[in-house]
């Protein structure tokens, strides 16, 4: 099946400070989405991003489907983004069908 | 507008027992999916329902059982509860169609089993 590693595995920033998570997956997708899993274990879908470039206030991704990555940009970092930062592919036309990739620990600190 | 939500939030049950876990999609969703995340892993799709019948199923014994009702709600079942099995359970829900539906999580049902 698919791979799906992300980078780096664990983060530490203080408050402020600018980050990107990378995404690399080993073959072709539908479909790319990023979640964030506040520590409370609540899943929050950020992006839905197949292909290009969105934004939404301080976040930003940009998936290359013909490199196999796809990029978070997380600026002026809060303590609230703190979690675990998920991308999830789906590959064979089952839109709820994901396979997760292994995550990024994000701690940011006062 | 409800999200998705889940029942009970905390389980805890014995090795050999059975358990039962809800969930009722966001409102206008109509496809159920379930997870499980073990500790300090990514989710892994057990299987997903829509129009009450299972669609797709991943890597997961029959042990593992669900239902989906006219409603949309569903459930997840697991027979001969495994010390492995101790995990987050989460369900989401999605819009129907092919690849361009985001998906919404509920909160989660923590089991645990002794």
């Amino acid at each position: 099946g698919i791979q799906v590693e992300q980078s780096p595995p664990d983060l530490i920033l203080q408050e402020g400070a600018n980050s990107t998570l990378r995404c690399n997956f080993s073959d072709s997708v539908n479909n790319l989405q990023w979640f964030h899993q506040n520590p409370w274990g609540q899943l929050i879908n950020l992006f839905y991003i197949p292909s290009g470039t969105k934004q939404n206030g301080r976040l930003s991704a940009t998936t290359v489907a013909t490199e196999r990555y796809s990029l978070l940009y997380i600026s002026s970092s809060q303590t609230t983004d703190s979690g675990v930062y998920f991308c999830a592919v789906e590959t064979d036309g089952t839109a709820s069908k994901l396979t997760f990739g292994t995550g990024t620990r994000l701690q940011v600190t006062l | 507008d409800a999200g998705v939500t889940q029942s009970p939030t905390h389980l805890i049950k014995t090795r050999g027992q059975q358990v039962t876990l809800r969930c009722s999609p966001k409102s206008g969703h109509d496809t159920v999916s379930w997870y499980q995340q073990a500790l300090g892993q990514g989710p892994q799709f057990i299987f997903q329902y829509y129009e009450e019948e299972e669609r797709q199923r991943g890597n997961f014994p029959d042990r593992f059982s669900g239902h989906q009702f006219p409603n949309y709600s569903s459930e997840l079942n697991v027979n001969a509860l495994l010390l492995g099995d101790s995990a987050l359970y989460l369900c989401a829900s999605s819009l129907p169609g092919v690849g361009n539906s985001p998906l919404h999580f509920g909160n989660g049902t923590r089991l645990t089993v002794t």
